[in-house]
């Protein structure tokens, strides 16, 4: 069947601009993850949403993120007012259920903020 | 806040073995992994240990842990040219936020 899917793939954007950034995951699929990895860096962990429980938000990076995930499937991680570290790799992973399921990885949105 | 670290690079022989090392911080880490990614592909689970275990073997990967120095490892043994790859240590605490290592890159050696 189909695995997760990203999109854009690439997105190039100015400084201050937003961008959305959207991820499809395996149907069937209740866990969802978003993660970044930046050049030089490791992977960066964003926010998890389990079904339809409240994500912990603690993990984003600054309150010019946030990440929502309608009717239990599809999510939109949002970027306000981009700076030029945000540039990087975003990942989204889905699992069947809990963090001990195989998490199975997107191909990415590569982000660059000029 | 809670930090996972490991050596950036490991060469070895094909057909030796591999341990790749990882320390972290947080004492409330109920799950640690060991995630595998490729050039150009995604990440791969390789396996993960609940922190109540010292070990776990499956096939030619063995976790040990040590809770009280809060240090994984991974051993690969036999290692092959298909193992060279990035390994992410990673942990997990009560709150469900995810916290990875650097990665470390390894070089299998003909």
């Amino acid at each position: 069947g189909a695995g997760v899917s990203q999109s854009p793939s690439n997105k190039v954007t100015e400084k201050g601009k937003d961008v959305e950034l959207r991820c499809d995951p395996i149907s069937g699929h209740t866990a969802l993850y978003w993660y970044r990895q930046s050049l030089g860096q490791g992977l960066e962990f964003l926010i998890y949403f389990q079904g339809n429980s409240a994500p912990d938000k603690s993990g984003l990076p600054s309150d010019r993120f946030s990440a929502e995930r309608t009717g239990g499937s599809v999510s939109t991680l949002t970027i306000q007012r981009t700076q030029q570290e945000d540039s990087a790799v975003y990942l989204c992973a889905s699992s069947f259920g809990t963090y001990t399921d195989t998490q199975y990885f997107g191909p990415g949105t590569r982000l660059t903020v000029l | 806040g809670e930090d996972v670290e490991q050596s950036l690079f490991l060469s070895v022989r094909e057909g030796d073995s591999s341990v790749i090392n990882c320390t972290y911080t947080d004492s409330s880490s109920t799950y640690l992994y060991w995630y595998k990614q490729e050039p150009g592909a995604g990440l791969q689970l390789l396996t993960y240990i609940f922190s109540n275990m010292d070990m776990k073997q499956d096939q030619r990967l063995t976790v040990l842990l040590n809770k009280k120095d809060k240090h994984l490892s991974l051993r690969i043994a036999d290692t092959q040219t298909g193992d060279s790859a990035i390994y992410f240590c990673a942990e997990i605490n009560y709150g469900q936020n995810f916290v990875f290592g650097p990665g470390t890159r390894l070089s299998v050696l003909p």
